[in-house]
């Protein structure tokens, strides 16, 4: 199975802040890769796919970049309903497999 | 608009069995396929599997075979999750979302889910 490794786990930030999450998978999945975000009792809410390809309706300020094995999710300019836990996911092959996830939390 | 509907929060106790429902509407139900993901009290999004909804066939990710089958019902355009012999480790809120299905690479299977439903808790507890 194909690992996803998110990082930084959590961290803390202020609205308005230009914040970059990264995911890493442990071999090479070409861009097929999403991003999603959660927020607490919610499902999940999917954000970018191909790894940079913005689903209808999410904002601009949320950038997606990567291919292989590196891949970046950016929040150009943090709005308060941006806190919130992001997950990326690989869909090159089986099982489709989750990162550990990323808080954004307010400082 | 899209929109999947799953059944309310189930108390069990170990050993029983759970039947978790998943309505989909505003979008031909055929036309994707509809995946379980499972997240456990506090932690991550683990895959469970898919329904092809075209035929009927599922496939299970490592872990979820044996215990975990799922089944549709097309006339209601209805996906159904079921656990049997549940374990206090099943604790967890199960998640239905739809993926357009797509072959490549040796590869055919869903892709990313673009659609959620609202979750459902069950809990496993004596």
């Amino acid at each position: 199975a194909i690992r996803m490794t998110q990082s930084p786990s959590s961290f803390s930030a202020s609205t308005g802040d230009r914040v970059t999450i990264t995911c890493r998978a442990s071999q090479g999945i070409s861009s097929y890769l999403a991003w999603y975000q959660q927020k607490p009792g919610k499902a999940p809410k999917l954000l970018i796919y191909a790894a940079s390809t913005l689903q209808s309706g999410v904002p601009s300020r949320f950038s997606g970049s990567g291919s292989g094995t590196d891949f970046t999710l950016t929040i150009s300019c943090l709005q308060s309903e941006d806190f919130a836990t992001y997950y990326c996911q690989q869909y090159y092959s089986y099982p489709r497999t989750f990162g550990g996830g990323t808080k954004v939390e307010i400082k | 608009q899209v929109q999947l509907v799953q059944s309310g929060s189930e108390l069990k106790k170990p050993g029983a069995s759970v039947k978790v429902s998943c309505k989909a509407s505003g979008y031909t139900f055929t036309s994707y396929a509809m995946n379980w993901v499972r997240q456990a009290p506090g932690q991550g999004l683990e895959w469970m599997g898919w329904i092809n909804t075209n035929t009927g066939n599922p496939t299970y990710a490592q872990g979820f075979t044996g215990r975990f089958v799922f089944s549709l019902d097309t006339s209601v355009s209805t996906a159904y999750l079921q656990i049997s012999s549940l374990k206090a480790e099943d604790t967890a809120v199960y998640y239905c979302a739809r993926a357009l299905v797509v072959g490549r690479h040796g590869d055919y299977g869903p892709v990313y889910f673009d659609y959620w439903g609202q979750g459902t808790l069950v809990t496993v507890s004596s």
